[in-house]
């Protein structure tokens, strides 16, 4: 069975820094892009960031281009994301998910964590 | 800056067929890479519904179809029941590794 789960969500100030993890199982993490998606409070849905399978490719949003990494250790089914210089609107849950391969170059998210909180808040 | 447009809260009777779509402030979809459909309940985890290239993600009923209509893709419901309120989201393709999600649709069933 396919899992994400996400950990590393927490309240930070404004500046200030934190990592996320998603430590992924039931399948395997080299075999697929991954990414990170948010959802500030009562707000929809925000691509973050896309990692290619061996880490050789990442595209992000432009709201968080400079201040975000995304990364990925598949040897220990882990995905990451670096923030710093956290802004009051970088708060919200960010999901770890998975792009899954339908045919050709045809892809779909198809699983997600259950989302970890991060509060930017002095 | 282009942005991902979808329809404001829409409602369907029970029974009834809506067809939810998704479009790009400009420019044109990506047909490499089509745009997928996504539902989200309050306090849930997002979950894949269909792709426009009309795959229905495992389990879920045929009563939901993608496809694209002109220069904007669709969510299709057929037969719609009360358990299909929820917000969905399109999510496109707009080249360079980026991608978007659109603002989403609020769905009542009544």
């Amino acid at each position: 069975e396919v899992e994400l789960v996400e950990s590393g969500g927490g309240l930070v100030q404004p500046g200030g820094s934190l990592r996320l993890s998603c430590a992924a199982s039931g399948f395997s993490l080299g075999s697929h892009w991954m990414t990170w998606v948010r959802q500030a409070p009562g707000k929809g849905l925000e691509w973050v960031a896309n990692i290619k399978q061996d880490g050789s490719a990442k595209y992000y949003v432009d709201a968080v281009k400079g201040r975000f990494t995304i990364s990925r250790d598949n040897a220990k089914d882990s995905l990451y994301l670096q923030m710093s210089s956290l802004r009051a609107e970088d708060t919200a849950v960010y999901y770890c998910a998975r792009w899954g391969l339908i045919t050709g170059t045809t892809y779909w998210i198809d699983y997600w964590g259950q989302g970890t909180l991060v509060t930017v808040s002095s | 800056q282009t942005v991902v447009t979808q329809e404001p809260p829409f409602s369907v009777s029970p029974g009834g067929t809506v067809t939810l779509t998704c479009g790009l402030s400009s420019g044109s979809l990506s047909t490499d890479h089509p745009p997928s459909w996504y539902r989200q309940t309050p306090g849930q985890v997002p979950r894949a519904l269909v792709s426009t290239a009309n795959f229905r993600f495992s389990g879920v009923p045929d009563r939901f179809s993608g496809s694209i209509l002109g220069n904007k893709a669709a969510l299709t419901i057929t037969g719609a029941q009360a358990d299909d309120e929820a917000d969905y989201y399109c999510v496109v393709y707009l080249g360079s590794g980026i991608w978007m999600f659109g603002g989403g649709t609020k769905l009542t069933v009544l």
